[in-house]
């Protein structure tokens, strides 16, 4: 069974530029939830999606977008990027849009400069 | 709203001490709790889970159980290791909802 995984690794980016993160979920799963994590901070929820439609969001500007795909991977833009947006953003995958139980990756960390 | 209260840290403790990790919660519904916990450059693993009040959640030495009546689900272990130091998240998710709630994160350094 695979987990979940995510790519890239690292990414450095200027403020103002857009970045795409990658997620594969866990085989099986059909639900991908998207989190960010500041340093220091527990992770904050950013959206969720659920065969491929958006199935809630948290409080994050309409610049932070997702997609999800019919093999269940999924995408998390961040377009205008800024300072504060500098955090590593985890990716959670589980069965059925109200699963209490998510697995997660390992993260790709995104620094802004 | 929902929340998720952990103590603060750094803890340390010396190995083979008693650990104790406090969180308190504020939830509409039934929640479940989680820890999880987070190695220096990783993601998230789930440690240990409960879904009704007074279960009790374990897993490699770990123990949380979760009271309803005083809305807690502290985690403890009997004797830590150099390898348990990390840094433990306590987390809920209310039924019908579809995200976690974190709390700050508590991290632990186990000296030899």
């Amino acid at each position: 069974e695979t987990g979940v995984t995510q790519s890239p690794t690292h990414l450095i980016k200027t403020r103002g530029q857009q970045v795409t993160l990658r997620c594969s979920s866990q085989s099986g799963h059909n639900t991908v939830s998207w989190y960010q994590q500041a340093l220091g901070q527990g992770p904050q929820f950013i959206f969720q999606y659920y065969r491929e439609e958006e199935n809630g969001r948290g409080n994050f500007p309409p610049r932070f977008s997702g997609l999800q795909f019919p093999n269940y991977s999924s995408e998390l833009n961040v377009n205008a990027l800024e300072l504060d947006d500098s955090a590593l953003y985890l990716c959670a995958s589980s069965y059925g849009q109200d699963s209490y139980e998510q697995y997660f990756g390992p993260g790709t960390r995104l620094t802004v400069t | 709203g929902n929340s998720v209260t952990q103590m603060e840290g750094p803890v340390t403790l010396s190995e083979e001490a008693f650990l104790t990790i406090n969180c308190t919660y504020t939830a509409t519904g039934y929640p479940s709790l989680f820890w999880y916990v987070q190695y220096p450059g990783e993601g998230l693993q789930l440690l240990l889970k409960a879904t009704k009040a007074d279960d009790k959640g374990s897993n490699k030495g770990f123990e949380a159980t979760y009271r309803k009546e005083t809305t807690s689900f502290h985690l403890e272990k009997g004797s830590v290791q150099v390898s348990d130091s990390a840094v433990y998240f306590c987390a809920l998710s209310v039924s019908g909802t579809y995200k976690y709630i974190f709390g700050t994160g508590t991290r632990l350094k186990v000296l030899a």
